[in-house]
């Protein structure tokens, strides 16, 4: 069975432009998550999808953020217009229906903002 | 509100070393424990995990008891391997048990 699955593994982009990147979850899980991790410092929680509606988004740094999971299926996060300070690495993780925080991460992408 | 602690790395061991990781973390009531590791080139994985006071998590030779006294989870290994260079995250549950609020990470590195 495949896992989490992150689309781009690495981006560079200018500050100013627009970036998205695509989170594939496991088959069946219901529970959709975005996590942030600036160099050296904590992971932090950005969103949560259960199916396709966002529970919470009270870590989404500000409105440059947009999250999307479309028919509950993948997710997308776009960054418009991307800023130096949004550079880290964006995981995405999933985890069967309920109340279940114990997740399955991707590898992650690495966004650089230059 | 609700905060994971890790001890700072990096942590540099040689193969067969004690391995103690130090988490201590501050919560309302008595969240969801756990230790992720990151291996290079890797996701986070789940490496073990204990739900209430008292528990112990165990995996691939690593353990960590809950101790609600302390309010800690502290990460050991009595043998580590070349293998277990990683980068390891402890964690614990929010307060409405649905994600997970994570320490900074400590990466160790055992040479051979």
């Amino acid at each position: 069975e495949a896992g989490v699955t992150q689309f781009p593994s690495h981006s560079v982009i200018e500050k100013g432009q627009t970036v998205t990147l695509r989170c594939d979850p496991i088959s069946g899980h219901d529970n959709l998550y975005w996590y942030r991790r600036v160099m050296g410092k904590e992971i932090k929680f950005l969103l949560h999808f259960v199916k396709e509606s966002k529970q919470d988004e009270s870590g989404m740094p500000n409105n440059r953020f947009l999250a999307e999971r479309t028919g509950g299926t993948y997710s997308t996060l776009k960054v418009q217009p991307a800023e130096l300070e949004d550079s880290g690495v964006y995981f995405c993780a999933s985890s069967p229906s309920g109340r279940n925080p114990e997740s399955f991460f991707g590898q992650g992408t690495r966004l650089t903002v230059v | 509100g609700d905060s994971v602690t890790q001890m700072e790395g990096p942590v540099t061991l040689s193969e067969e070393a004690f391995l103690t990781i130090n988490c201590t973390y501050t919560a309302t009531g008595y969240p969801s424990l756990f230790w992720y590791v990151q291996y290079p080139g890797e996701g986070l994985q789940l490496l073990l995990k204990a739900t209430k006071a008292d528990d112990k998590g165990s995996n691939k030779g690593f353990e960590a008891t809950y101790r609600k006294e302390t309010t800690s989870f502290h990460l050991e290994k009595g043998s580590v391997q070349v293998s277990d260079s990683a980068v390891y995250f402890c964690a614990c549950a929010n307060q409405a048990g649905t994600a997970l609020i994570f320490g900074k990470g400590t990466t160790l590195s055992v040479s051979s």
